[in-house]
């Protein structure tokens, strides 16, 4: 199957700092990719919706100032946490798409971040 | 509505079946997912059917799709006690681009 890459698998940042984590497709070219974050013991919840080339479509009630997503090349999309609180540690998973409306999403798997 | 329903928890003996079961409302789905997620990782696909199959069998899995009553199920035979894991539903709606998740089942594995 396609491979997805998320890098880092895990960080640890000071508070007011922020973190950038990438998601790749290996092997395809993602037209759309998605950002989730799980908190423990929970789903994965939809943050925001990214196509090449475009503005990335946010989710109610996440800040998009603050969950900054670039999806500039078919095969790369970051995001970045900025200025990270210790409420924003979570564990956050990328999925990508590849072109066609019934293709199936390939996750990459997951970056954990800590904030202290 | 957009939710996808799951049981919390299950908890089997190693070698015999587990069922996981899930629900959803969006009848215009095209594909459904079942997501296995094993402690500190990220998500593994175990395996995916269309919205216009009944049922899908892979080696010890066998999904069944009643989309009458949007139903979907997970079959794993034989459990080892290595299918102890959280195991996600997802639906696919073409439409919105979208993946929307059930909160997850835990399966338990007893040796």
């Amino acid at each position: 199957g396609a491979v997805v890459s998320q890098h880092p698998s895990w960080v640890i940042c000071k508070s007011g700092t922020s973190v950038k984590i990438e998601c790749r497709s290996l092997d395809f070219q993602a037209t759309t990719m998605f950002w989730y974050r799980q908190f423990p013991k929970q789903s994965l919840m939809l943050m925001a919706t990214s196509n090449e080339g475009s503005k990335a479509t946010y989710e109610q009630g996440v800040e998009k100032d603050k969950f900054l997503i670039n999806h500039a090349s078919l095969t790369l999309s970051t995001l970045t946490v900025t200025s990270a609180h210790p409420e924003d540690s979570s564990f956050y998973i990328c999925s990508a798409q590849g072109q066609g409306v019934y293709t199936e999403a390939f996750f990459g798997q997951g970056t954990r971040l800590t904030v202290v | 509505g957009e939710d996808v329903e799951q049981s919390l928890f299950l908890s089997v003996r190693e070698g015999d079946s587990s069922v996981i079961n899930c629900t959803y409302t969006d009848s215009s789905s095209t594909y459904l997912y079942w997501y296995k997620q094993e402690p500190g990782a990220g998500l593994q696909l175990l395996t995916y059917i269309f919205s216009n199959m009944d049922m899908k069998q892979d080696q010890r899995l066998t999904v069944l799709l009643n989309k009458k009553d949007k139903h979907l199920s997970l079959r794993l035979a034989d459990t080892p006690t290595g299918d102890s894991a959280i195991y996600f539903c997802a639906e696919f709606r073409g439409g919105y681009q979208k993946v929307t998740f059930g909160i997850g089942t835990k399966l338990q594995v007893i040796p």
